[in-house]
């Protein structure tokens, strides 16, 4: 089955450091590009970068450059979303996606992340 | 960076209806890089159409999208109960500003 398989949620502090995981299987990882996209609580839909597992080139939206580091480990077919210093304004759903061009043709599930003091 | 409008914000209607959603562009969108995604509360979202009008694998004929430049629009031909969702549009032709209309809501009326 071709399928993204993202981590679980995490509740952390603000100030805590954090790295999600989205895992692609049924398909080959690194002809795709893999992107993350932030939806906050009852909000629509934000871009945040993406990157070729292939080469690692890594591509992010001007709004998240600097805010957030995306890499990944094409011998585990997986792809990465990490911070050093969360705030509360992180308090989110993060969405993997698989894209052929530069839409989405298959998303994870989501991750969860619930920043609080 | 292309800011994509899409109206209207909510769109009330019964089963069997015909629902028309806009997307509007800031900014000519070239080659038509315009998809439109449907999700549903709890759900991630869900590729409907790309390249403007190409329907997704497995995505109905009910759903079928329009338009060039600046003006899209996502058509249902005939609502049916599992259709009630969220729809975004989003445009990919500017790497790396790729954006995302905030969204039309189909409930039911």
């Amino acid at each position: 089955e071709v399928q993204l398989v993202q981590s679980g949620a995490e509740v952390k502090k603000p100030g805590e450091s954090l790295k999600i995981s989205c895992k692609g299987s049924g398909y080959s990882f690194t002809s795709y590009w893999i992107g993350w996209v932030r939806q906050m609580p009852g909000k629509g839909l934000e871009w945040m970068g993406v990157i070729h597992p292939g080469d690692s080139d890594t591509r992010y939206s001007p709004s998240f450059q600097g805010q957030v580091t995306i890499s990944v480990d094409k011998s585990i077919s997986t792809a990465y979303l990490q911070w050093t210093s969360l705030k509360a304004s992180d308090t989110a759903m993060y969405y993997c996606g698989r894209l052929p061009h530069w839409y989405f043709d298959l998303w994870g599930r989501g991750t969860l992340i619930t920043v609080s003091s | 960076e292309i800011v994509l409008t899409q109206s209207p914000g909510t769109l009330s209607l019964s089963p069997g209806e015909r629902a028309t959603l806009s997307c509007r562009a800031s900014q000519s969108v070239t080659n038509n890089f315009l998809a439109w995604y449907q999700q549903k509360p709890g759900q991630a979202p869900r590729l409907l159409i790309y390249g403007a009008s190409s329907r997704a694998t497995g995505i109905p004929d009910r759903f079928s999208g329009s338009g060039s430049g600046t003006d899209f629009t996502l058509t249902i031909s005939r609502l049916e109960p599992e259709d009630f969702a969220v729809y975004y549009c989003q445009q990919y032709d500017r790497s790396p500003t790729w954006t995302f209309g905030q969204g039309t809501k189909v409930d039911i009326k």
